[in-house]
Formats: structure tokens, sequence, C-alpha cells
């Protein structure tokens, strides 16, 4: 099966800087790639996901890159903001039957002020 | 577009009694639901996939007899503790896939339901 392992476990920056979340996944059948933002105590947000016929999709401050070669994918956050404080998951699905997804382990991101 | 909701947000129930756990997509037909459990500062971890109209598919490790999962229609799934003890205390969430969705792949998460089990 799927196994998706993510980078770092917890990652502090400065208001204002930029955050880089990394992820790697194993099945090369897995297509589609969801980010997820989860607040203490709430479901996951899906935040922008990115499907393996493009390498890179961006939504204001939040981008998306996919190396599917290497099978890596990463989350990039400009110009953070203390509301940015959160776990955020990445997450491998394919178009199998089940599309389940596949999490990673999570990142807890802190924006100091 | 796209809202998933659980009921109850939380719940606490005396160990050995059953609890049942509600997600409904209130503005879209969900294919799918998943549920999904996750414990303190962990990821989530798949439990089941349920289909509309069909028995439930189980993660290998969940007891189907324990978590007992039901999509009657395509806007509800309901999961039932049964015979809750305090090791099934957990943060629990459901996920829908919405049925004509060109872009299929893409889950909705409910908020989550904290079980405490006393």
């Amino acid at each position: 099966g799927e196994n998706v392992e993510q980078h770092p476990s917890t990652l502090s920056v400065q208001e204002g800087d930029s955050a880089v979340i990394k992820c790697t996944y194993s099945d090369s059948a897995s297509n589609y790639f969801p980010w997820y933002k989860q607040e203490l105590g709430k479901g996951p947000q899906l935040i922008i996901d990115i499907r393996s016929n493009v390498g890179e999709k961006k939504d204001q401050r939040i981008a998306v890159t996919l190396n599917k070669t290497a099978k890596h994918f990463s989350l990039h956050i400009t110009e953070t903001q203390p509301e940015d404080s959160a776990v955020y998951f990445c997450a491998a699905g394919s178009s199998g039957s089940a599309r389940q997804l596949t999490f990673g382990s999570g990142t807890q991101l802190t924006v100091l002020p | 577009g796209a809202v998933v909701s659980q009921h109850p947000s939380r719940v606490i129930c005396k160990s050995g009694t059953s609890v049942k756990i509600e997600c409904r997509s209130l503005d879209f037909q969900a294919t799918t639901m998943f549920w999904y459990r996750q414990f303190p500062k962990k990821s989530l971890m798949l439990m089941a996939t349920s289909n509309e109209g069909s028995k439930a598919t189980y993660e290998q490790g969940v007891e189907k007899d324990k978590f007992l999962i039901n999509h009657a229609s395509l806007t509800l799934s309901t999961l039932t503790v049964t015979s809750a003890h305090p090791e099934d205390s957990s943060f629990y969430i459901c996920s829908a896939r919405e049925r004509t969705s060109p872009r299929g792949n893409e889950q909705f998460f409910g908020p989550g339901t904290r079980l405490t089990v006393l």
C-alpha cells in the first residue's frame, strides 16, 4: 500500500517568513495530493491540492509543487501570519475504486509574532 | 458548498454503553464516506470506507462488530461504538466524497467528535 512520509514534524517561523513542508510517497499510482490544515479540536480543512498532470499550483500565499519522478511534493506558505499556526497534513490518493487517502504524520506549524 | 457536519461534537459515556455518531453531507450527495480515528498529536487513521447502500469496508485491525457503520442514504452515515471502553476514547472524524464531482478524489471533512469513555 501507499506510504506517505512528512517532514518536519514541527516548524516555527517568524511572522512574514516562508514555511515549507515536504512529503514523499511510495506508490507511483498515486495521482492526487491534497494538503489539509487542522486547528485544535477541529476537523481537517482542505487548503490546496494538486494532481499528477501538473507540477505546481498556487493560491494566493499557498503553493504546492509536485515532482512525480522523485515522488515528492511540498507545501509552501509565504508571508506567514499567526493565523497560519496549525497542524498541516499532506495526503496521497489514486483513482482506484476506493479512492482512499493516505495521510502523512502531520507538521505543527507555529508562526511567531 | 461541500459542508460536512457531525453530531455530537462531544460525548461522554460510561464504559459498556454504546454511542452513535452521525455524519451528514449538508449540501451535496456523498457516494462514499470515510471514518477516521485520531489520537492526540497523531495523524488520521482510516477505520472504514462506507458506500451508500452497501456494507462498509473495514481497515485491517478495526473490529467491525465494535464499530458499526451504516450508510443509509447519500447524505448520512453513522458510526456506532458498541460496548465502549476507555481505550475507545478518541477523536472520530468523518469525511465525504461528492457523488457528482468530476474531481472524484476530494474528501471534505466533518468537524470531528470527541468521545470520552469513563
